[in-house]
């Protein structure tokens, strides 16, 4: 089975650091999706990882330990256009290569 | 520029009425998702297929059928709607041997009453 656990909310101040952790534990892990989702719209596509360690996107990162079972996003530079939720999604080594999304984080960036 | 349309952006159904979900994407991929996402349970994968004609259950396929005659289509069907069922509806696809990356429509609102 699988079990995506990701904090419900968190607040941050505009020009801030903050990090949105993911823990999972499933079979047939293949990589992890970072998505981004802002209000009455579709996700859409922020990172993925398949190897451990860190990549760097402008002021977005994402974390990968395949071993613990972890992965964290790191947003650097907060925007208020940066209040939305935050979606990590494991993907399988299946056919269609489907994947499975934790509950989202719903960030709020106060000024 | 990749487009995933869904047909609907809203609806409003009666209890046991059928409901077609259209969903149609120009990007040549061969794989298919229907998701429900409703408040406090994420995304949930209803049904998903990885060819024309091939399906497969996701982690909630009850009370739902889906049908993928033409490599650019995925309807999801609900036989007789239940209140159980409003939700937002998100259909995704992505290319085989890629990295697996969703493209996503913009959702239907279907609402049971």
């Amino acid at each position: 089975g699988q079990n995506i656990d990701q904090p419900t909310e968190m607040t941050a101040t505009e020009g801030a650091i903050v990090q949105i952790n993911c823990t999972y534990q499933t079979s047939g892990f293949n990589g992890l999706f970072w998505y981004q989702q802002h209000a009455g719209e579709a996700p859409t596509f922020l990172s993925y990882n398949v190897l451990d360690g860190l990549e760097e996107k402008g002021r977005f990162s994402s974390f990968l330990s395949r071993s613990k079972g972890y992965s964290y996003l790191l947003l650097k530079e907060l925007q208020m256009k940066d209040s939305a939720s935050y979606l990590c999604a494991v993907r399988h080594n299946t056919n269609a290569g489907k994947s499975t999304f934790g509950d989202g984080t719903t960030l709020t960036v106060k000024p | 520029d990749v487009k995933v349309t869904q047909s609907s952006r809203y609806l409003v159904k009666r209890t046991g009425e059928k409901v077609f979900l259209e969903c149609v994407q120009d990007m040549d991929h061969e794989n298919m998702f229907w998701y429900r996402q409703d408040p406090g349970l994420g995304l949930r994968l209803i049904y998903f297929s990885y060819d024309v004609k091939m399906k497969e259950k996701g982690d909630i396929p009850e009370g739902y059928s889906v049908s993928r005659e033409k490599k650019e289509r995925f309807s999801l069907i609900l036989e007789s709607a239940s209140t159980n069922q409003t939700s937002m509806y998100l259909c995704a696809s992505t290319p085989t041997g890629d990295t697996g990356e969703l493209f996503f429509g913009e959702g239907s609102r279907l609402t049971v009453l």
